[in-house]
């Protein structure tokens, strides 16, 4: 098993570009998740999902939007980059029910310029 | 709101050292507590959980205790090596829908030879 894969792992964007980042998991896990690392201020969650075809604003969701249309895929997208944007982007999934574990990919690295 | 607190970093050892990273949180009701580890250039892995009051969640030499009187779970190991050289953030999550994890800033801990 893979686990939970990001593409892309490194990008730069210009202020006002889009992208999508990619998120796979090979685990069947029902909920994911998108977080941001920033320095000295630990994980912070921008959007969850806890189904294919659902959403839900976590605690930094402004300038993010997100899509679930496989289970295995969970999407995000920046429509209009800002410097404030500049962060490492972490997805991670779990099961709905059991021991809870998160389960993390490696990272993007996104500098926007 | 919920919310975790760590010890502030970096942290220096030297090998076969005690470690302590302390962590208090704010919460209501009754969280799942977690310790996690990233490596250098790598996503978030568990490394021990405890999910009521006087758990002890252990893992590769690694021990924390939830201790709901004082609201803490404290990280130790009796013996650091250069291979815990990591970032260590403690997270709390509370279940309602979806286990959305609050981390805190993260700790860095490097162990010199």
């Amino acid at each position: 098993n893979a686990g939970v894969t990001q593409t892309p792992k490194f990008r730069v964007l210009k202020t006002g570009q889009s992208m999508t980042l990619l998120c796979a998991q090979d685990m069947n896990h029902e909920y994911m998740y998108w977080y941001r690392q920033d320095p000295g201020m630990g994980l912070r969650l921008i959007h969850y999902s806890v189904g294919e075809g659902t959403t839900a604003k976590g605690e930094v969701p402004d300038g993010y939007n997100v899509s679930r249309l496989k289970k295995q895929n969970f999407l995000l997208g920046l429509e209009s980059a800002a410097p404030s944007q500049t962060s490492v982007y972490f997805c991670a999934s779990s099961y709905s029910r059991g021991s809870h574990e998160q389960y993390f990919g490696p990272g993007t690295r996104l500098t926007v310029t | 709101g919920n919310s975790v607190t760590q010890m502030e970093g970096p942290v220096t050892l030297s090998e076969e050292a005690f470690l302590t990273i302390n962590c208090t949180y704010t919460a209501t009701g009754y969280p799942s507590l977690f310790w996690y580890v990233q490596y250098p250039g790598e996503g978030l892995q568990l490394l021990l959980k405890a999910t009521k009051a006087d758990d002890k969640g252990s893992n590769k030499g690694f021990e924390a205790t939830y201790r709901k009187e004082t609201t803490s779970f404290h990280l130790e190991k009796g013996s650091v090596q250069v291979s815990d050289s990591a970032v260590y953030f403690c997270a709390l999550s509370r279940i309602q829908g979806a286990q959305k994890l609050v981390f805190g800033q993260g700790t860095r801990l490097t162990i010199n030879p």
